[in-house]
């Protein structure tokens, strides 16, 4: 079983949509979470991150970590079509600068 | 600054060949981190530094896989000889170490490698 499980996809809403992508994971001394975008031919790039458990909000995106659950999300409202990229979560436990990827969610946005 | 440089961004090479790829970090950072990227695994750490010295290479596949950093502002990987499953886009990222966790990772745009 990998450290961090994310669902592949693709994943398409139609433009507008309120868009939900989740991770889980296994280790529980994880305390920094990230969630990377990525477009196509491009490499990753940070767009939220959050420390331990709550809710981050940045514009139409927002970050939820649920420790308990071991499982975060990522909230993406009035989705756009340029919203159109892969979505990965990345974790850390803080005792290094490693990061544990999940294996990133492709989201389509259709207009 | 120009963010992180790779070259070359693609290299299509035959089957028993060496590859090298380089990297030029963001100026100021002190970690650099090499990955690998398919479709079938994802994203995956094959080595790190800090500060040019080598932490973690326990993502390296195998001993065809090497990884140089002589100075802060260059790193290399190599594979020698090339098999066609070492396939994939392989990316250079770099991090500072600021006050405070900070995991901010600066990706290059990638070097998409072809072994035929």
């Amino acid at each position: 079983q990998k450290e961090v499980e994310q669902d592949p996809g693709p994943l398409s809403v139609p433009e507008g949509a309120i868009v939900s992508l989740n991770c889980t994971y296994s280790n529980s001394a994880f305390q920094y979470f990230m969630w990377y975008r990525q477009y196509s031919r491009k490499g990753p790039e940070l767009l939220m991150y959050t420390y331990s458990s709550g809710n981050k909000e940045d514009g139409r995106f927002t970050a939820q970590v649920d420790k308990s659950s071991k499982y975060i999300s990522l909230f993406i409202r009035d989705s756009q079509p340029s919203d159109s990229a892969t979505y990965l979560c990345a974790m850390s436990a803080g005792s290094n600068y490693q990061l544990i990827w999940g294996a990133g969610t492709k989201l389509i946005i259709k207009p | 600054d120009a963010g992180v440089i790779q070259s070359p961004r693609h290299e299509v090479t035959e089957m028993g060949q060496e590859v090298t790829l380089r990297c030029k970090p963001i100026s100021g950072h002190d970690y650099l981190f090499w990955y690998r990227q398919t479709m079938m695994r994802g994203l995956e750490l094959l080595i790190y530094f800090n500060n040019n010295v080598p932490i973690d290479d326990s993502g390296m596949p195998e001993d065809r896989f090497s990884a140089k950093m002589p100075n802060a502002s260059f790193s290399t990987l190599k594979i020698q000889p090339s098999e066609p499953r070492d396939s994939a886009v392989y990316f250079c990222a770099s991090s500072v170490n600021s006050p405070g966790p900070s995991y901010e990772q600066y990706f290059g745009p990638g070097t998409r490698l072809t072994v035929t």
